[in-house]
């Protein structure tokens, strides 16, 4: 089956940029997603990318995509004590609404 | 009710008893999921429902089962819970009217089996 993996922990200090990777191995990926899972909450969805596309940018988040390496990276600029939480990566196949998500990575910002 | 609600918020629950967790979600969305998130696994798919009617069976369906007898609600049965099935669980629901099917995620229920 399809499978998700993340690193598990990232620490960064407040005012520099997280970068958040991500390796899947469907090939047939439609949609790529982060969410994001604040301390005691459900996932929100942070941002996505259609497997078409290398990269996207929205405000402080850049979303990198390497279809050939089945690589996803997530960069948040400027990172603030309100972006700790656990980010997902996750991804889709065609045809099914169907998501599979990865372990999560926990990223700490030390002020 | 906005969203996705479930209950109960947090629940001990003694080996070998049976337990239903509760979801509902307002917003008619088509596919609803059940997750469990366990520290270092993720999320993982322990069944899905694509539309009232219909179930299907996820990555780890054992000792769980559901059921989608309409659009809004889909409950969670343990029919004996064990102590490998405490963990976080998550609801969550998307519309194929969505051609990203964004995923909205109930605020989870906390199961502690003893």
């Amino acid at each position: 089956g399809e499978d998700v993996e993340q690193s598990l922990f990232l620490s960064v200090r407040e005012g520099d940029s997280s970068v958040i990777n991500c390796t899947y191995t469907d090939s047939s990926s439609t949609y790529l997603y982060w969410y994001k899972q604040e301390p005691g909450a459900g996932l929100q969805l942070l941002t996505y990318i259609f497997s078409n596309m290398d990269m996207k940018q929205d405000q402080r988040l850049t979303v990198l995509l390497n279809k050939k390496d089945k690589h996803l990276s997530l960069r948040i600029a400027d990172t603030q004590t309100g972006d700790s939480a656990i980010y997902f990566c996750a991804e889709r196949g065609g045809g099914y609404q169907k998501v599979t998500f990865g372990t999560g990575t926990k990223l700490q910002v030390i002020p | 009710i906005a969203g996705i609600t479930q209950a109960p918020t947090s629940q001990i629950l003694a080996a070998g008893r049976r337990m239903t967790l509760r979801c509902t979600q307002d917003m008619r969305h088509n596919a609803m999921y059940w997750y469990r998130q366990d520290l270092g696994l993720g999320l993982r798919l322990i069944h899905y429902s694509n539309t009232a009617g219909t179930t299907g069976k996820g990555e780890v369906p054992d000792g769980y089962s559901v059921s989608r007898a309409n659009t809004d609600d889909f409950p969670l049965t343990l029919a004996s819970a064990v102590p490998s099935q405490t963990s976080v669980y998550f609801c969550a629901s998307s519309t194929e009217a969505s051609s990203y099917n964004e995923q909205f995620f109930g605020p989870g229920t906390r199961l502690t089996v003893l």
